[in-house]
């Protein structure tokens, strides 16, 4: 049973558009969540956190949301640029122990 | 800027053979994590360590082990490769409650 959903598998957007990636989790313990941006056949790259006490972080171009009630994140990218083309996982860990990923986002920005 | 490294980043090896995939970290971390990753697939983590002579196995079942004896180091090793273990291996490390920081992968063809 998946704790960590991203339902969907792809996205595109304009670039200098906004991209909007989306990430639903399942347990209610979970208190770290967490956006990495991986490119093939690299290892990924940590972009942006946020700890459950909050519901909003960024970190320039960067900013993700969170929606307690709903067990629901999202990273939005403003404005989108052909470099951030690149699959993302939102992960989530339960206080100090594993991290959980999702299944990845695939962002495509076109130019 | 992430210290850790992974090597090989690429191995090409026939059917039958041991091999070890190292991962090593320089910031003391003392959480150290095994992710499988197959071509547009999640990261399904294969094994972790909390620190020196802990080593638990993960949610995917994987016929690899793993060893701990130094903080900053751990291998990855496969008695016999079979074509079966085809895969992206990503390495990372974190402190409890921060970011995991990954290595750039070992990206293992057996044939």
């Amino acid at each position: 049973d998946q704790q960590v959903k991203q339902n969907s598998p792809s996205l595109s957007v304009q670039e200098g558009r906004i991209s909007i990636l989306n990430c639903d989790y399942t347990n209610s313990m979970f208190d770290y969540f967490l956006w990495y941006k991986k490119y093939p056949a690299e290892g990924p790259t940590f972009l942006i956190s946020i700890s459950s006490i909050k519901d909003k972080n960024e970190d320039g171009r960067f900013t993700v949301f969170l929606n307690k009630s709903a067990k629901h994140l999202s990273l939005h990218i403003v404005p989108s640029q052909p470099g951030d083309s690149a699959v993302y996982f939102c992960a989530a860990e339960d206080y100090g122990q594993n991290f959980v990923f999702g299944p990845g986002t695939r962002l495509s920005v076109l130019p | 800027e992430a210290d850790i490294y992974q090597t090989p980043r690429y191995l090409v090896i026939g059917t039958g053979k041991k091999i070890t995939l190292e991962c090593s970290q320089t910031m003391g971390h003392d959480k150290m994590y095994w992710y499988q990753q197959d071509p547009g697939m999640e990261l399904h983590l294969i094994h972790y360590s909390y620190g020196v002579n802990s080593t638990e196995k993960g949610d995917l079942s994987s016929e690899s082990t793993v060893s701990r004896i130094r903080t900053e180091h751990f291998p990855l090793t496969l008695e016999s490769a079979r074509p079966s273990h085809t895969s992206q291996y990503l390495c990372a490390s974190s402190e409890y409650s921060t970011e995991a920081f990954f290595g750039q992968g070992t990206r293992l063809t057996v044939v």
